[in-house]
């Protein structure tokens, strides 16, 4: 089983819906991260959670939001979804007992929005 | 601001040979961590190799070995004995000690394995 699931691997929805991406975790980290990848432009940061009380943005958070349910469960939401969020979303997570804090990746969903 | 260059958008290498990625970042901090990830085509992001940057040595993993060099700001990733499951994009990532903790991204690289 994949310690880092995401929900749905793909999504398709229309210009103006909100629609929420969901990520959990099994690895027991405290650690949660959202980014986002557009082709040629690599991965950037959306939005990072170190506990359940601890939320901040990332470089690109405009648009977004996300709830931090428990340790285990970090949402991602688009509250009125346009075509330039068309991407592939990645969730990860990290442990902050471990030197190196090691990002474990979740396979992805991609959005397209029509 | 952190910055990460891959400055090949593509790469290609015949089977049981050797390739080397090359990586150079920008960065005021003294620790920090540098990484490479694979992303096949089923898009996982596969975590390749890691370095510290108080670390001299350069890391070590199966086939997959880097050239860390401090000063110059360049984190190059060889491959040894390539082979077809090595094809995918590689990343190069940077994170510094503190803070968000994020990785920042390169804009990654094509890598294609020739039978």
């Amino acid at each position: 089983d994949a310690d880092v699931t995401q929900t749905p691997r793909n999504r398709i929805t229309k210009t103006g819906k909100r629609i929420m991406l969901e990520c959990s975790q099994t690895k027991g980290h405290d650690r949660m991260y959202w980014y986002r990848q557009d082709p040629g432009l690599g991965l950037r940061l959306i939005y990072y959670s170190f506990d359940v009380k601890d939320i901040n943005k990332g470089e690109i958070s405009d648009g977004y939001s996300v709830s931090r349910q428990a340790q285990a469960k970090f949402s991602l939401s688009l509250e009125s979804a346009i075509p330039n969020q068309i991407a592939l979303y990645f969730c990860a997570t990290s442990d902050s007992g471990r030197g190196y804090n090691e990002q474990f990746f979740g396979p992805g969903t991609r959005l397209t929005v029509l | 601001a952190q910055t990460v260059t891959q400055s090949q958008p593509e790469m290609s290498v015949q089977e049981a040979e050797t390739v080397t990625l090359s990586c150079t970042y920008d960065t005021s901090e003294s620790d920090y961590y540098l990484f490479w990830y694979k992303q096949p085509p089923s898009r996982q992001m596969i975590l390749v190799i890691r370095q510290e940057a108080y670390k001299q040595q350069n890391a070590t993993e199966n086939r997959f070995s880097v050239n860390f060099q401090k000063a110059a700001k360049s984190f190059s990733l060889k491959i040894s004995d390539s082979q077809l499951g090595d094809a995918a994009m590689y990343f190069c990532a940077y994170r510094r000690q503190g803070g968000s903790e994020k990785l920042v991204f390169g804009k990654g690289m094509k890598l294609t394995v020739n039978p």
